[in-house]
């Protein structure tokens, strides 16, 4: 199985900073990568998929790039809606283990 | 608009069976590679297995935390998938989801709640 790492595992921010989380493939997916936003009690929302399509509904200040191992999700200015908990996910259905983004 | 909805979540005890159930709508069911994940109360999402579509052999993958107490299989006349557990332990309780990426991104339904409790 390809598994993915995510980091960093916490990260803490103020509203208004540009945010970037890394996700690692063990192996080459090409763009195969979707990012989701989770809130506690909540199922996941997805934000990102194809490494870059911004999925309808989701706010422009989130972002997708990267192919073969390597993505990031950006959040260009972090919005008080926006504390929660991020996952990848590859084809294989195979998830990062979660970055948690706290109010600093 | 393609649509998932699962059922057949409660309480098990421990050692016990259950089967989930998701009715699948708004795409071709029979050729859609479909997978089941879960999320334990408090932890991450988990991939649990998935069915390849009929057109692909239809074959069917666990995760290695489930595998030889798992089953997954669809039924095409009625547009559902199945996960059968058996041997159900603690570890099991947790919010199962059916999913698909059939029409090129990611499809989620609502998910259903396993306890496995005594």
């Amino acid at each position: 199985d390809i598994q993915m790492t995510q980091s960093p595992s916490t990260l803490s921010a103020s509203v208004g900073d540009r945010v970037t989380i890394t996700c690692r493939a063990t192996e080459n997916i090409s763009k195969w990568l979707a990012w989701y936003q989770q809130k506690p009690g909540k199922a996941p929302k997805l934000l990102i998929y194809k490494a870059s399509s911004l999925e309808s509904g989701v706010p422009s200040r989130f972002s997708g790039s990267g192919s073969g191992t390597e993505f990031t999700l950006t959040i260009s200015s972090l919005q008080p809606d926006d504390f929660a908990t991020y996952y990848c996910q590859n084809q294989e259905w195979q998830f990062g283990h979660g970055t948690k983004v706290e109010i600093k | 608009e393609v649509h998932l909805v699962e059922s057949g979540g409660g309480l098990v005890e421990p050692g016990g069976s259950l089967r989930l159930s998701c009715a699948a709508s708004g795409f071709v069911f029979s050729d859609a590679w479909m997978s089941w994940v879960r999320q334990a109360p408090g932890k991450g999402l988990e991939w649990v297995g998935r069915i390849e579509g009929k057109s692909d052999g239809g074959a069917t993958h666990y995760a290695a935390p489930v595998r030889g107490r798992s089953t997954i299989s669809r039924d095409t006349s009625q547009n559902t998938l199945y996960l059968e557990m058996n041997s159900l332990k603690s570890e099991d309780t947790a919010v199962y989801y059916c999913t698909t990426d059939v029409t090129g991104s990611p499809i989620w339904g609502q998910g259903t709640m396993v306890t496995v409790s005594s």
